[in-house]
């Protein structure tokens, strides 16, 4: 079946800095690619769709200058987030899609990123 | 908001027993997902039924759907200790939205 694989697994960093997740889909290509955000004990919230070759469209709430997000081929997304703060900590789960990601298509999850910021 | 609402929010049930989970969700649909998650891990795709079908079975799983009501269940029969996570509904019509959730522990 599809992979989808994330990298790195988990990272702490301080407050500040900032921290880059990619997204991989190993044995397809994504022509869409979604990032999403879990709080402990919670669901998990759209932040953002990617298309290769184009501008992430964000969900409302999201900071685009925040969280940003680069789908530069059809295997590869990458999530940065910037200046990180302690808020931010969070479980961030990618997926990909070889359509749109709606109707009856299927999204294949990675298995998540843990942030921590101290 | 469009996400989905799953109850109960937690169920404990002793192995052998059934359980279900009920998702409830407000806009039209194109197929509704279940997911497994294991704590801290991510999400494991289940079953799917789209929205012309009623009912779905998978191994230990029956997922029905109610599209009038816009709601689904999910049936666990003979649970085991292992089926222990959280399950999250997914309503796909033009996006995927999640539910909140419900919490599954099953007592050896």
């Amino acid at each position: 079946g599809a992979v989808v694989s994330q990298h790195p697994s988990r990272v702490i960093c301080k407050s500040g800095t900032s921290v880059k997740i990619e997204c991989r889909s190993l044995d397809f290509q994504a022509t869409t690619m979604f990032w999403y955000r879990q709080f402990p004990k919670q669901s998990l919230m759209l932040m953002a769709t990617s298309n290769e070759g184009s501008k992430a469209t964000y969900e409302q709430g999201v900071e685009k200058d925040k969280f940003l997000i680069n789908h530069a081929s059809l295997t590869l997304s990458t999530l940065t987030v910037t200046s990180a703060h302690p808020e931010d900590s969070s479980f961030y789960i990618c997926s990909a899609a070889q359509g749109a990601g709606g109707g009856t298509d299927t999204q294949y999850f990675g298995p998540g990123t843990r942030l921590t910021v101290l | 908001s469009q996400q989905g609402e799953e109850d109960p929010q937690a169920l404990s049930i002793q192995e052998g027993e059934n359980a279900t989970m009920n998702c409830s969700y407000k806009t039209s649909i194109n197929n509704l997902q279940w997911y497994r998650q294991n704590s801290g891990r991510g999400l494991v795709h289940l079953i799917l039924i789209r929205s012309n079908e009623r009912e779905k079975h998978s191994g230990r799983l029956r997922v029905t759907l109610d599209t009038s009501k816009k709601s689904s269940s999910l049936l666990i029969t003979a649970s085991r200790a292992a089926d222990t996570a959280s399950y999250f509904c997914a309503t796909v019509g033009n996006q995927f939205y999640f539910g909140t959730g419900t919490s599954l522990t099953v007592i050896p």
